[in-house]
Formats: structure tokens, sequence, C-alpha cells
């Protein structure tokens, strides 16, 4: 079936660090991938995705590249900001299943 | 554009007890879909619905169930609700049934099973 590992957190990182999350995935066919990021009380929101191998998504700074030969699809950001303190979340779909989640990555960013 | 909301936003129950939460999906949405985050863990799909109909259903016991009205708002009900069912529960709309258009997320209704 269908499954998405993502790195454990806490991630703790000062404000201008650089961020990577990793996130590999298991899937059937040729999946969609997706982040998307829960800020504290609230629901989760689409920060990118990539439909196809190679594909770079990319939204508020941050980017991830669909490696198919690697089942990859790891986030990053350049210089992070104490507001992208958050949880972050990889997902795929694949054949019009349901969206599958990871379990999460919480980032905190201080100043 | 409205988004999608959910209420309540926090509730609590009693084991046993069954509960109904309620989601108003964003305007021009036809499909609901309602997951379940446990604390620390990532959203797990319950089901979906489509046209007031039942478009799916994840690895949930029967006596999770919904309901799709016209407008397409939905409701949850769980029945004889067990500790394991405290959880954030989140409803996502989104257009023509299936999971290839993007999910709008309301920000929940967070069940606490006393």
């Amino acid at each position: 079936g269908n499954s998405v590992t993502q790195m454990e957190g806490p991630v703790t990182l000062s404000e201008e660090a650089f961020l990577t999350i990793n996130c590999t995935y298991t899937a059937t066919g040729y999946p969609s991938l997706f982040w998307y990021v829960q800020y504290p009380g609230e629901g989760l929101q689409l920060l990118l995705k990539a439909t196809k191998a190679d594909d770079k998504g990319s939204n508020k700074g941050f980017e991830a590249t669909y490696r198919k030969e690697t089942t990859s699809f790891h986030l990053e950001k350049g210089s992070v900001q104490v507001s992208d303190s958050a949880v972050y979340f990889c997902a795929l779909t694949s054949g019009n299943t349901p969206l599958v989640f990871g379990k999460g990555t919480r980032l905190s960013v201080i100043a | 554009e409205t988004g999608v909301t959910q209420s309540p936003t926090h509730l609590i129950k009693t084991r046993g007890q069954q509960v109904t939460l309620r989601c108003s999906s964003q305007s021009g949405h036809n499909t609901v879909s309602w997951y379940q985050q446990a604390l620390g863990q990532g959203p797990q799909f319950i089901f979906q619905y489509y046209r007031e109909e039942e478009n799916g259903r994840g690895n949930f016991p029967p006596r999770f169930s919904g309901l799709q009205f016209p407008n397409y708002s939905s409701e949850l009900n769980v029945n004889a609700l067990e500790l394991d069912d405290s959880a954030l529960y989140l409803c996502a709309s989104s257009e023509g049934g299936g999971n290839n258009s993007p999910l709008h997320f309301g920000n929940g209704t967070r069940l606490t099973v006393t």
C-alpha cells in the first residue's frame, strides 16, 4: 500500500538557518506528492505539490523536488523565519486514492 | 469566498456516548472528506462524500458514519465512543469527487473522550 515516512522532529532552528525536512514514500503507480503545513490551532494548508517525476513544487520560499529514483520529496527553505514555526506533513495520492500523510515534523524557529 | 468551517471547535464526551460533528464545505465544492488526526500523528482518512453518497472509506469501524446534505455540508457521527476516539477531526472539501482536486481543510473539531 501507499505510505509516507518523514524525519522525526522536533526540529529547532535559528532564524535565517537552512531547513531540510526529509520525506520518502512508497506507492503503487505514479503518485502526486504534497507538503501541507499546520499552524497552531488551525487545519492543514497546502504548501506545495508536484505531480510527476523531476517536478519542483515551490511556495513562500519553500521548495521540494519529486525524485522518483530515490522515492523522495524533501522540503527545503534557504532562510527560515519565526513565522515558519508549524508542523509540516508530507502526503501522497496515487491512482485517485485518498491522501496518505506522514506523521508530521514540528519545526520551531527561534529569533 | 467562504472557506471550510467546522463546529463545534472543542467537545468533551464520555465513553459510550454518541457525537455529531459538522462541516460546511467551501463555496462551489461538492465533495467532503473526513480525517482523524490523533495527537502527534498525521491525519488518517475516514471517508469521503460526493453528491450525498459515500465515495470511499478508510479503515474505520461502522460506528463511524456520515451524511452529506444537498447543500454539500456534511456530518460525521461516531457511536459508542471509545477513549481512543480522542483526536482532532478534520473536514476537507474539494471539487468533483475522487482525490485529484486540492483539499481545503477546516480548522477541525477537537474531541476528548473521558
